[in-house]
């Protein structure tokens, strides 16, 4: 049963627009969300969270969004560059338990 | 220096062997996991250790044994290898049980032929 989902696998945008990627839940008791970017022959790298407590958190050209009521948050990139290419995960947890994972979002920045 | 290392990078091996992947952090983390990525990018939870303490075992084969000697270390120990063993192998740590960030190592790429 995957808690945490990511339904679409790619995404396409030109240098400089906006890239919205998108990660919804099931489980009311997640209170942590976070989102990781990783490339290829690496490990996932933290990218940026945000608590139950907040609806947007924002670091430099990301931030991510947070609707409780919908189960859904929005990781955006503005502009979106090149090297930001790369699989994006959604991680989502409560303390004591684990950390659940989507099955990640694929962007591709076009120069 | 790195945070979350684990060795091999890569290992090639053959059905039926037996291989343990070994991983340590340095961030002085209470607890650390083993989270196995499929063909389909899953990244799925195997294990996870709180201060040397297994904490959860997911649905994982009993060929899979974790050991963690000290609270800086988790290595993991896979038995009579299977082509469906084939995956990338991350281990992690956090502070806390499920709290704050979770930070991977580079990951270990096995291949059972």
């Amino acid at each position: 049963d995957q808690q945490v989902k990511q339904n679409s696998p790619s995404l396409s945008v030109q240098e400089g627009r906006i890239s919205i990627l998108n990660c919804d839940y099931t489980n009311s008791m997640f209170d942590y969300f976070l989102w990781y970017k990783k490339y290829p022959a690496e490990g996932p790298t933290f990218l940026i969270s945000i608590s139950s407590i907040k609806d947007k958190n924002e670091d430099g050209r990301f931030t991510v969004f947070l609707n409780k009521s919908a189960k859904h948050l929005s990781l955006h990139i503005v502009p979106s560059q090149p090297g930001d290419s790369a699989v994006y995960f959604c991680a989502a947890s409560y303390t004591g338990n684990q950390f659940y994972f989507g099955t990640g979002t694929s962007l591709t920045v076009i120069p | 220096d790195t945070a979350v290392s684990q060795t091999p990078k890569y290992l090639v091996t053959q059905m039926g062997n037996d291989k343990s992947i070994k991983c340590e952090q340095n961030l002085g983390h209470d607890t650390m996991y083993w989270y196995k990525q499929d063909s389909k990018k899953f990244l799925k939870i195997m294990f996870s250790y709180n201060n040397k303490e297994l904490i959860i075992n997911e649905t994982v084969p009993n060929r899979f044994s974790p050991k963690s000697p000290d609270k800086a270390h988790l290595n993991l120990h896979i038995n009579s290898l299977e082509l469906g063993d084939s995956a990338v192998y991350f281990c992690a740590s956090s502070r806390l049980q499920g709290a704050g960030e979770l930070f991977f190592g580079e990951g270990s790429r096995l291949t059972v032929l």
